[in-house]
């Protein structure tokens, strides 16, 4: 099987930086994916990792350990539109298997 | 918006009826992917077509079926519906069904069993 387990939420204030980790459990593990998902919203993809390593998009930056079979997204210069649920996310056989999320709440 | 239509918007039904939610894909692509999500069990992997074909399968329950159409615009079928089955159905398109390619979701069906 596979299972994923990342922070259920984190809070920190407007213009700091923010890490939310996931770490995995999966057979044939083929990349770690992150969506955010503003409330009641549809889930937008930010990033995907396939080797070891660090991936920047903007403010937003994501890594990966293939061999501690860990990941983590860092949020930095947070803004208030930041606050939102966060998801990891590993493929495994064509499916692709979300952890529990992250609820982010961004702080004045 | 990332151009993945799902109708309807809101659906609101009783124990044991049967529904449809339909899904358009974005343009162009080939592989259609269903999820449900629901406050006590996440985001749920349910099944995945690639250009008319199942490709993946999740713990879909034998209440609930889905195709793919030539047009490539897809439905899922839900069945015999419980009060558990109410939940946020989306549909999420690809253009080829790539492990790390970013899918797209749509708004998603708002679906309350009553």
């Amino acid at each position: 099987g596979q299972s994923l387990e990342q922070p259920s939420e984190v809070t920190a204030v407007e213009g700091a930086i923010v890490q939310i980790n996931c770490t995995y459990q999966t057979s044939g593990f083929y990349g770690l994916s992150w969506y955010q998902q503003h409330d009641g919203g549809a889930p937008t993809f930010l990033s995907y990792n396939a080797l070891d390593g660090l991936e920047e998009t903007g403010r937003f930056s994501s890594f990966l350990s293939r061999s501690d079979s860990y990941g983590y997204l860092l949020l930095q210069e947070l803004q208030m539109k930041d606050s939102a649920s966060y998801f990891c996310a590993v493929y495994q056989g064509g499916k692709l298997i979300f952890g529990q999320g992250t609820e982010l709440s961004v702080k004045p | 918006d990332s151009g993945v239509t799902q109708t309807p918007k809101h659906l609101i039904t009783a124990t044991g009826q049967r529904v449809t939610l339909r899904c358009s894909p974005r343009s162009g692509d080939l592989s259609v992917y269903w999820y449900q999500q629901s406050l006590d069990q996440g985001l749920q992997f349910l099944i995945q077509y690639y250009n008319g074909e199942e490709r993946a399968k999740g713990n879909i329950l034998e209440r609930f079926s889905a195709q793919q159409f030539p047009d490539l615009h897809s439905e899922l079928n839900l069945s015999s519906l419980e009060l558990g089955d109410s939940a946020l159905y989306f549909c999420a398109s690809s253009p080829d069904g790539k492990a790390g390619n970013e899918q797209f979701f749509g708004p998603g069906t708002r679906l309350t069993v009553l």
